[in-house]
C-alpha cells in the first residue's frame, strides 16, 4: 500500500520560500512510470496542479504555467520522497498544499498525502 | 491552462440520481480519455472515484458511473445516499504534459 507523508511548516512570510516535503513508502520516487505531484486548494481557486516530477531513464519536471516562474519539484532519491519549493510567496498563495502520484497512461491521481495547511502571513 | 467547468453546486434527495457537468475544451477533455472525478469530505484529502472517463477503482461503489461527450464529461451518482453528500472535482490531462481541474461541485443529499 502506498502511503505519502507530508511534512514542512504552516507558515510562511510574503516573499519567502514555501518549502514543503512528501515522503513516500510502498513505492520509489524513481520508478519508471511513475510521477509524483504537487497541488493546491483554495476556496478561491478550487484545486490547483502545481507540477510533478518523474524518472525516464532521467529526471523530468512539468509545471502549470500560473507558478512555472517561482517553482521548484526535486526528488530526493536517498530518502525516498519529494519536495515542493514556491519562492516569493503571497498572502494568493495560501493554501491547503497535497502531494499525490499518477503514473504513465494513467493520468490520475490514485495516492494523496494527508495536506498540509500552509498560511502566508507576516 | 484554464480550469474545467463545474455546477457549483447540485442537490438531491436519497434514492435519486444526480449529473455532475464538467467542461473544458478541445485540448484537455475534448483530446483526451482521461478525465477523472475526486470526491472530497471536509478536512479530508480527494478520493478517486472514476479514472479514464468512466472507470472505477476497486472498492468504489457502481452507484458511481462517468461518461464523456466532446469537450464535456459528467458523472452520474444513482441511489443517492447520506454519505454520497460531499464535494466532486473532475480533472483532465492537458496538452504539454499538464493537468487541470475543475472548480468543484457541492453535493447535497436533501
Amino acid at each position: 500500500q502506498v502511503q505519502l507523508q507530508q511534512s514542512g511548516p504552516g507558515l510562511v512570510k510574503p516573499s519567502q520560500t514555501l518549502s514543503l516535503t512528501c515522503a513516500i513508502s510502498g513505492d520509489s520516487v524513481s520508478r519508471n512510470s511513475a510521477a509524483w505531484n504537487w497541488i493546491r486548494q483554495s476556496p478561491s481557486r478550487g484545486l490547483e496542479w502545481l507540477g510533478r516530477t518523474y524518472y525516464r531513464s532521467k529526471w523530468y519536471n512539468d509545471y502549470a504555467v500560473s507558478v512555472k516562474s517561482r517553482v521548484t519539484i526535486n526528488p530526493d532519491t536517498s530518502k525516498n520522497q519529494f519536495s515542493l519549493q514556491l519562492n516569493s510567496v503571497t498572502p494568493e498563495d495560501t493554501a491547503m498544499y497535497y502531494c499525490a502520484r499518477d503514473q504513465d497512461y494513467a493520468y490520475f491521481f490514485d495516492y494523496w498525502g494527508q495536506g498540509t495547511l500552509v498560511t502566508v502571513s507576516s | 491552462q484554464s480550469a474545467l467547468t463545474q455546477p457549483a453546486s447540485v442537490s438531491g434527495s436519497p434514492g435519486q440520481s444526480i449529473t455532475i457537468s464538467c467542461t473544458g475544451i478541445s485540448s484537455d477533455i475534448g483530446a483526451y480519455n482521461y478525465v477523472s472525478w475526486y470526491q472530497q469530505h471536509p478536512g479530508k484529502a480527494p478520493k478517486l472515484m472514476i479514472y479514464d472517463v468512466s472507470n472505477r477503482p476497486s472498492g468504489v461503489s457502481n452507484r458511481f458511473s462517468g461518461s464523456k461527450s466532446g469537450n464535456t464529461a459528467s458523472l452520474t451518482i444513482s441511489g443517492l445516499q447520506a454519505e454520497d453528500e460531499a464535494d466532486y472535482y473532475c480533472s483532465s490531462y492537458s496538452s504539454t504534459n499538464t493537468r487541470v481541474f475543475g472548480g468543484g461541485t457541492n453535493l447535497t443529499v436533501l
